[in-house]
């Protein structure tokens, strides 16, 4: 199935320590989300972007929408342990009117 | 406001057998989906169904399948099921698509032994 392409793969990070995870695309999006997953829940939304260049924050995190609108970043900053678990990228509309999902980020944050 | 609620939490299924799956979404959320989500495979997207009509479809065959009922609940079915089917899926819904960024339950995890 088709899924985008996010990075790192995983991280594994001190409290207070500052975290930046990617999502790549080989087609262009009109919309880009990111969620959070804990274990044995489903994904909830963290941040929406909906133009290309967009900048928006949600507390300690911030997320952009590429200028390509093939790409999309999370920033955390000053993690602290709850923030552990895994993150998504999703981008939709473009060439496919599906929401696609990316690989996922695991975080561990040690206390 | 109560949020999306899939039942049952969790199924054991034997390989050959069907399963139905439910999904109350948000009231008012007309859009429902459902993904499937395995460790090798991530979230991957079944079909979205609004206001009773299947609006979007994913690569899966044809043994799953779904419905959207005049309340907005929806079901999902998979007969003949496989080992392979054995994932975490999940329901979503949103106002009116996808881009709203959708609201998700917390799945049912199916085992096909």
């Amino acid at each position: 199935g088709q899924q985008l392409n996010q990075s790192p793969q995983s991280m594994f990070i001190q409290e207070g320590e500052d975290v930046s995870m990617n999502c790549t695309s080989s087609s262009i999006f009109n919309t880009w989300l990111w969620y959070k997953q804990d274990p044995g829940e489903g994904p909830v939304l963290l941040i929406a972007l909906y133009k290309a260049g967009e900048l928006t924050s949600n507390g300690r995190l911030t997320a952009q929408f590429g200028i390509t609108r093939k790409d999309s970043f999370l920033n955390i900053s000053a993690s602290i342990p709850s923030d552990v678990g895994i993150y998504f990228c999703a981008g939709h509309g473009g060439a496919t009117n599906k929401l696609i999902f990316g690989t996922g980020t695991l975080l561990a944050v040690q206390p | 406001k109560a949020g999306v609620t899939q039942t049952p939490r969790y199924l054991i299924k034997t390989r050959g057998q069907q399963v139905t799956l439910s999904c109350s979404p948000i009231s008012g959320h007309r859009s429902v989906s459902w993904y499937q989500q395995t460790p090798g495979q991530g979230l991957q997207f079944l079909f979205e169904y609004f206001s009773e009509t299947q609006r979007n479809k994913g690569n899966f065959p044809g043994r799953f399948s779904g419905r959207q009922f005049s309340n907005s609940r929806s079901e999902m079915n998979v007969s003949t099921l496989e080992l392979g089917d054995s994932a975490l899926y999940l329901c979503a819904s949103s106002l009116l698509g996808m881009r709203d960024g959708y609201t998700f339950g917390s799945g049912t995890r199916l085992t096909v032994v």
